[in-house]
């Protein structure tokens, strides 16, 4: 079933631990996304990337950082996680940066302690 | 600012009754505007998008939103509600070429039987 994959589905790491979420899609949509979701707060953007080899910083990219090596792959790295970025992550994809249906992975549940 | 936002945190009806869930936005070009539906520990699933032309749009599991540009709203609506429709329910607007939707904080539906 064409898609998206995220891993792992959860994750509890330390704080100063560098941690990569993997996100892969099969729908060779171009551009690609990663949100972080937060309680009372909705879905905010950390990067984004309109196709392979760029990337941008979205609302909340600090302590993040992306690769987009390959249209199916955007993993999302944290150098050197903190408490506060204790959050569910989404990947999410579009065919191209001028069409505005995105499409969302599971997501990954990380604790940071 | 591009805003939305979702004025009822949560909203429990019994099983069998109308829905009505608001979305009021702010925008500063013309919107494109989404519904999506999250399931608990699942990703969002796109219900519903407004593009252009026709202001009542209809979408999956026999939900419908209006759109009013004279109020800055797009309501999501269902006239008979279904146990299996308890979810958090999220309105998201956006811009042709813009790199990321904008999300309002979310509904949690309860449904009662």
């Amino acid at each position: 079933i064409a898609g998206i994959t995220q891993a792992p589905t959860s994750q509890i790491l330390a704080a100063g631990r560098r941690m990569t979420l993997r996100c892969t899609q099969d729908m060779r949509h171009n551009a690609m996304y990663w949100y972080r979701q937060d309680l009372g707060l909705g879905l905010r953007l950390i990067h984004y990337s309109n196709t392979a080899g760029t990337t941008g910083k979205g609302e909340v990219p600090d302590g993040y950082s992306v690769s987009r090596a390959n249209t199916d792959d955007f993993p999302l790295t944290l150098a050197s996680a903190v408490p506060s970025q204790t959050s569910v992550y989404f990947c999410a994809s579009r065919r191209d940066s001028n069409t505005d249906t995105q499409y969302f992975g599971p997501g990954t549940r990380l604790t940071v302690l | 600012a591009q805003s939305v936002t979702q004025p009822d945190i949560h909203i429990t009806v019994s099983e069998g009754a109308s829905l009505e869930l608001r979305c009021n936005y702010s925008y500063g070009a013309t919107p494109y505007l989404f519904w999506y539906v999250q399931s608990p520990g699942q990703g969002l699933q796109l219900l519903l998008k407004y593009f252009s032309g026709d202001t009542l749009v209809q979408g999956i599991k026999g939900f419908e939103a209006e759109f009013k540009r004279s109020q800055s709203s797009f309501n999501l609506r269902k006239p008979s509600v279904h146990w299996s429709d308890a979810a958090e329910y999220f309105c998201a607007v956006g811009a042709r070429g813009a790199q990321k939707l904008v999300f309002g904080q979310g509904t949690r539906l309860t449904i009662n039987p």
